[in-house]
C-alpha cells in the first residue's frame, strides 16, 4: 500500500486565498480526488481527476497537480470553508487511500 | 432526490459481529461500484472496501485481514457490511458511498453513517 500526506493544518483570513498539499508517489500516475468534511457532516466530492469541479461546487475551489503532488486551492476563501479536507487517490490494483486531512481555519 | 442511508450500527461486545446496509434510492443502483468508509471518532477517512456493479470485483483495505465482507443485492438496491471478529479499533462512522460514474475511484454520493462502538 502506499500514503498520501496532507498537512494537518491550515489558516486563512476571509477572502484570501488557502492551497492545501497532497504528496504521494501514486500520484504521479493516478488521479486525485478531494473532500470537504465539515463538522458532523458526510464528506462532500469538491474535486475529481485533480482538477475537474463536479456540478454545484462553487468556482473558487480549484486543484491542479505536478509530478507526486497535487493542491487543492481556495480562492476568496468564505467562513464556510472552515472544515476538514482530504485528499484520495488509488493505485493500479485500486486499492483505495485517502490522505490525513487538513483542517482549514478560517481566521 | 439521489440518497443512501445507512443502518444497522450499534454497540457490540469485542470479537462480536454485526451487519451494516445501506439503502440507495434516486438512481440505478445496480450500474455503480459502492465503497465503505469509516471514520474513528476525531480521526480521518479510512476506506474499508469496494465492489463493483456486478459483484466480480471486491476489494479490501489490507487492515481489515479478512474479517469484512462487502456484498450487494441490485434488486434490493442495497449494499452490505459484515463485520466479523469485532476489535475496539473498529469503532467509527461508518459511510457508504458511490462511484462516480464519471470518475472510478472518486466517491461523488455518501450516506450519513452509522456509527459502530465495539466496547466491553
Amino acid at each position: 500500500s502506499y500514503e498520501l500526506t496532507q498537512p494537518p493544518s491550515a489558516s486563512v483570513s476571509p477572502g484570501q486565498t488557502a492551497t492545501i498539499t497532497c504528496s504521494g508517489d501514486a500520484l504521479a500516475n493516478q488521479y486525485a480526488y478531494w473532500y470537504q468534511q465539515k463538522a458532523g457532516q458526510a464528506p462532500v466530492l469538491i474535486i475529481f481527476k485533480n482538477r475537474e469541479r463536479p456540478s454545484g461546487i462553487p468556482e473558487r475551489f480549484s486543484g491542479s497537480n505536478s509530478g507526486t503532488t497535487v493542491t487543492l486551492t481556495i480562492s476568496g476563501v468564505q467562513a464556510e470553508d472552515e472544515a476538514d479536507y482530504y485528499c484520495q487517490s488509488a493505485d493500479s490494483s485500486n486499492t483505495v487511500v485517502f490522505g490525513g486531512g487538513t483542517k482549514l481555519t478560517v481566521l | 432526490e439521489v440518497q443512501l442511508v445507512e443502518s444497522g450500527g450499534g454497540l457490540v461486545k469485542p470479537g462480536g459481529s454485526l451487519r451494516l446496509s445501506c439503502a440507495a434510492s434516486g438512481f440505478t443502483f445496480s450500474t455503480h461500484s459502492m465503497n465503505w468508509v469509516r471514520q474513528a471518532p476525531g480521526k480521518g477517512l479510512e476506506w474499508v472496501s469496494s465492489i463493483n456493479s456486478g459483484s466480480y470485483f471486491i476489494y479490501y483495505a489490507d487492515s481489515l485481514k479478512g474479517r469484512f465482507t462487502i456484498s450487494r443485492d441490485n434488486a434490493r438496491n442495497s449494499l452490505f457490511l459484515q463485520m466479523n471478529s469485532l476489535r475496539v479499533e473498529d469503532t467509527a462512522v461508518y459511510y457508504c458511498a458511490r462511484d462516480s460514474p464519471v470518475a472510478p475511484n472518486a466517491f461523488d454520493i455518501w450516506g450519513q453513517g452509522t456509527m459502530v462502538t465495539v466496547s466491553s
